[in-house]
């Protein structure tokens, strides 16, 4: 399974814009990359995926870079519900491949929100 | 009222007991998962479920034991439970053609002394 690097952690004072970095050097053409994060005590939730473009959606937006090898999550003003943490995954999106449909969660990053 | 509930929510038990952690689930979604949480670390996938009649290992399913008794339903059971399962469990669930967002149940936190 291709593999994400992230930074274990990272500072952000609220209402100011947060970019979220994720290495995936080794991506192949059929993996989505997908952004889930974790509050804590509570389960992931679903953030935002992408192929190629960039997205946006109510909670952030993905920016991919042209050669698909890193991606940045942007939260456009972080408040303190935003300190969690941050998981960048790669997705199998290869109908019927083994690994479709599954998960694979790294270590994440610890994103901290100062008032 | 929560789309995917998790029984029970805490739970610390010994070495050699059986126990069973169940998952319901209100969104009608075809595709249910089990994963695990260690301090510090993210979830390892244990079992998942693609309908009531497919079920496939994960990357950590020794140890571990699956149900799905209806759409509605996947358990997790340890037959003989040891203290390296004590852990964060927690259930998911998506869409068949849509498995990439997968909504998660509150957790499980298992002890085993």
């Amino acid at each position: 399974d291709a593999k994400t690097t992230q930074p274990n952690s990272m500072e952000s004072n609220e209402e100011e814009p947060v970019h979220l970095p994720c290495n995936h050097s080794t991506i192949s053409g059929t993996d989505y990359i997908h952004w889930y994060r974790q509050l804590p005590s509570q389960g992931p939730e679903y953030v935002i995926h992408g192929l190629t473009s960039n997205v946006n959606n109510r909670m952030a937006s993905l920016a991919i870079a042209e050669d698909r090898k890193s991606s940045t999550l942007i939260l456009h003003r972080a408040t303190l519900r935003d300190a969690a943490v941050y998981y960048c995954i790669l997705r199998d999106e290869h109908g019927g491949g083994t690994s479709y449909g599954k998960l694979t969660f790294g270590q994440g990053t610890i994103l901290t929100v100062h008032p | 009222d929560a789309d995917v509930t998790q029984t029970p929510r805490n739970r610390i038990t010994k070495t050699g007991k059986r126990i069973m952690l169940e998952c319901s689930q209100t969104k009608g979604h075809d595709r249910m998962y089990w994963y695990r949480q260690d301090p510090g670390l993210g979830l390892r996938l244990i079992y998942y479920s693609f309908d009531v009649k497919d079920i496939n290992k994960g990357e950590i399913s020794d140890g571990y034991s699956v149900s799905r008794q209806a759409q509605a339903k996947f358990s997790l059971s340890l037959e003989s439970a040891i203290p390296n399962q004590t852990a964060l469990y927690f259930c998911a669930t998506s869409e068949r053609d849509y498995p990439g967002e997968q909504f998660f149940g509150p957790g499980t936190r298992l002890t085993v002394l």
